[in-house]
This record gives structure tokens, C-alpha cells and sequence, in this order.
């Protein structure tokens, strides 16, 4: 399976724009990018997905480089309720039910 | 809440007991699945039940038992467990293949 890297913390400021970086350098044309998001003791939830325009959605915007080997997360102004483990994940479109999660990046938001 | 109910939410238990967690889902969801977070890891997934069928177990030893009797309901029958065992076991349904998870709130166990 292709695989991502992601920063293992980030800090923002409160009301302030966050830029979530991921890179998948070995991603397949038909992977999808998922993000999902865990907020302290809560299951993981589904933020955004895309295959290769930008995304957009109430929760983020999902940027996604016009090579696919990189994506980035834009809250466009944190909140201390998004303090939260981000995860970018790659799903083939064939995976079936499959979802695989990597480390994600903590995303610490300062007041 | 999500629509995805496990309980208990907490659960301690001795090494020689037997325990079963919940999960219970009313989305209409048809495919449903354990995952195992333990500290400081990855979520790590156990097992996948599509259209209440087994599909999917990721070498998860014989001391967790799923059961999924339709497919609302998922069960984890658990029984002489391991203190490595501690962790927050997650509960998702999703309706087709592709389709974004939709997570329950899990339930931390901890093995004594």
C-alpha cells in the first residue's frame, strides 16, 4: 500500500489559518486522499476526501499538488475544538472496506 | 454522537474473565469493524464483517471472538486476555465499499 507522510505535531493559534501538510510521493492514479480527524477521546470522524481537484467542504479544504505526490489540510481558522490527531490516509479506489491509518500529526491549538 | 454506540465505555478485567464490548449502529450501514488503538500506535484494524459476513481478520489472536448477528450489531467476545490487551477498541460502519467510516466513541478496556 502507498504511504504517507505526515509532521508528527503542529501548533497553531487560535482564529489563525493551519496548513496540514502530507506527502505520498508513491501514490497510484487511483488512490483517493482521505483525511479523518480524532479529537481527544472520540473515535475517529471523516473530515474530506479527494482524487485530484482541490476539495471543499464545510469542515476544510483539501489542496492537492498537480503531481498528487502531496496534499494539504487548510483549516481556514482554528478553533481550540480542533485540536485534534489529523490523519492522511490513500485509499485505492478497489480497497473494498479497507481504511489504514498511520500516525496522523497532533494539532495543538494555542488560545 | 455519530450514530455508532459501543458500550460499555469503560471496562476492567481480570485476566481469567470473560467479557463481551458492543457496538450498535442505525445508519443502514452495511459493513461494520473492530479496530484495536493502543498507546502511543496506530489504529490497528481486527476485523471487517460485510453484509454480516466475516471478510477480513487481520490475525487477530483466538482469545477475541467477533460476532456480527445482522448488521446493525457487532459484538467482541473477549476471554483470557493479556495485560498488552489494554487498549480503546473502535467500532465503524460504512455503507459499501469506498464509503467514509463512521466511528463510535470506543471502549477503553483494561486488562488487570
Amino acid at each position: 500500500d502507498a504511504k504517507t507522510t505526515q509532521p508528527n505535531s503542529m501548533e497553531s493559534n487560535e482564529e489563525e489559518p493551519v496548513h496540514l501538510p502530507c506527502n505520498h510521493s508513491t501514490i497510484s492514479g487511483t488512490d483517493y486522499i482521505h483525511w479523518y480527524r480524532q479529537l481527544p477521546s472520540q473515535g475517529p470522524e471523516y473530515v474530506i476526501h479527494g482524487l485530484t481537484s482541490n476539495v471543499n467542504n464545510r469542515m476544510a479544504s483539501l489542496a492537492i499538488a498537480e503531481d498528487r505526490k502531496s496534499s494539504t489540510l487548510i483549516l481556514h481558522r482554528a478553533t481550540l475544538r480542533d485540536a485534534a490527531v489529523y490523519y492522511c490516509i490513500l485509499r485505492p479506489y478497489n480497497a473494498g472496506n479497507m481504511l489504514t491509518f498511520g500516525g496522523g500529526t497532533r494539532l495543538m491549538v494555542k488560545p | 454522537e455519530t450514530g455508532v454506540t459501543q458500550t460499555p465505555r469503560h471496562l476492567v478485567m481480570g485476566m481469567t474473565n470473560k467479557k463481551s464490548l458492543k457496538c450498535e449502529q442505525h445508519l443502514g450501514h452495511n459493513a461494520m469493524y473492530w479496530y484495536k488503538q493502543s498507546a502511543k500506535k496506530p489504529l490497528e484494524l481486527m476485523f471487517v464483517y460485510n453484509f454480516k459476513e466475516q471478510t477480513e481478520n487481520n490475525s487477530v489472536p483466538s482469545r477475541f471472538s467477533p460476532e456480527c448477528p445482522n448488521s446493525s450489531h457487532l459484538f467482541l467476545h473477549l476471554h483470557t486476555l493479556q495485560p498488552e490487551d489494554s487498549a480503546l477498541y473502535l467500532c465503524a460502519s460504512s455503507q459499501g465499499a469506498g464509503a467514509r467510516y463512521t466511528f463510535g466513541s470506543g471502549t477503553r478496556l483494561t486488562v488487570v
